[in-house]
């Protein structure tokens, strides 16, 4: 079955410290995507990257960068230089394309609090 | 490009009640999903449509929860004889398929509270 473990339920920085989001997945798929969402205090859940299981290539978007790594079964994420408007939750979410259609399973989430 | 929409954004209501909560999906998108989210926890699928058809649905959705969407594009989520454990946030997201970046866009949400 898959699952999704955020290991981290909250962290504090203060602003322009780097952080780095931990997730590791479980899956018995040979194809499959991953994803990060942030949900800010408003509610609503806003995309942020996605990668497929064929693509260990890390990524760099601005102050994100996401490093996939199979081998741990790993996708984390890191925020440079941390802003106040970080601040959210952050899931990863694992969608096994062969097994359960497109349904996400999220894990339990990181709440970031970046203090000025 | 309008994105996600969901009607009501909050509702209370009394257990035992019946409550209905509609989303619009992007336009152009042919899958819609349902979620929950409970305080502290990530979201959970309950089900999803392609087009008008729901292809499937979570353990979760109990026999008192029953989802549409007749014409494949607005969809609606009724919860019967509502209880207190029925208390979360209810997500919608959409999708466009097949799609090589497939991705979910969620709607705003609607939160509940059954008093």
């Amino acid at each position: 079955a898959q699952k999704v473990t955020q290991a981290q339920t909250e962290i504090s920085v203060v602003e322009k410290e780097d952080v780095t989001l931990d997730c590791v997945y479980e899956t018995r798929d040979t194809t499959y995507y991953l994803f990060w969402y942030k949900q800010p205090p408003s509610g609503e859940l806003v995309f942020l990257i996605r990668r497929n299981s064929f693509d260990e290539q890390n990524e760099i978007s601005g102050r994100y960068s996401w490093n996939f790594q199979k081998s741990t079964s790993s996708f984390n994420f890191t925020i440079t230089a941390s802003q106040v408007v970080d601040s959210a939750v952050y899931f990863c979410a694992l969608s096994e394309r062969e097994t359960s259609g497109s349904r996400l399973t999220f894990g339990e989430g990181t709440q970031l609090t970046v203090n000025p | 490009d309008t994105g996600v929409s969901q009607d009501p954004r909050h509702k209370i209501t009394k257990r035992g009640q019946n409550v209905t909560f509609r989303c619009d999906p992007i336009s152009e998108h042919n899958r819609l999903y349902w979620y929950r989210q409970t305080l502290g926890q990530g979201p959970e699928f309950l089900t999803y449509f392609q087009n008008e058809a729901q292809l499937e649905k979570s353990r979760l959705l109990s026999d008192r929860f029953s989802a549409e969407r007749p014409k494949g594009s607005f969809s609606t989520l009724e919860i019967q004889r509502t209880e207190q454990g029925d208390s979360a946030m209810y997500l919608c997201a959409s999708s466009l398929s097949p799609d090589r970046r497939e991705t979910q866009y969620f709607g705003p949400g609607t939160r509940l509270t059954v008093l």
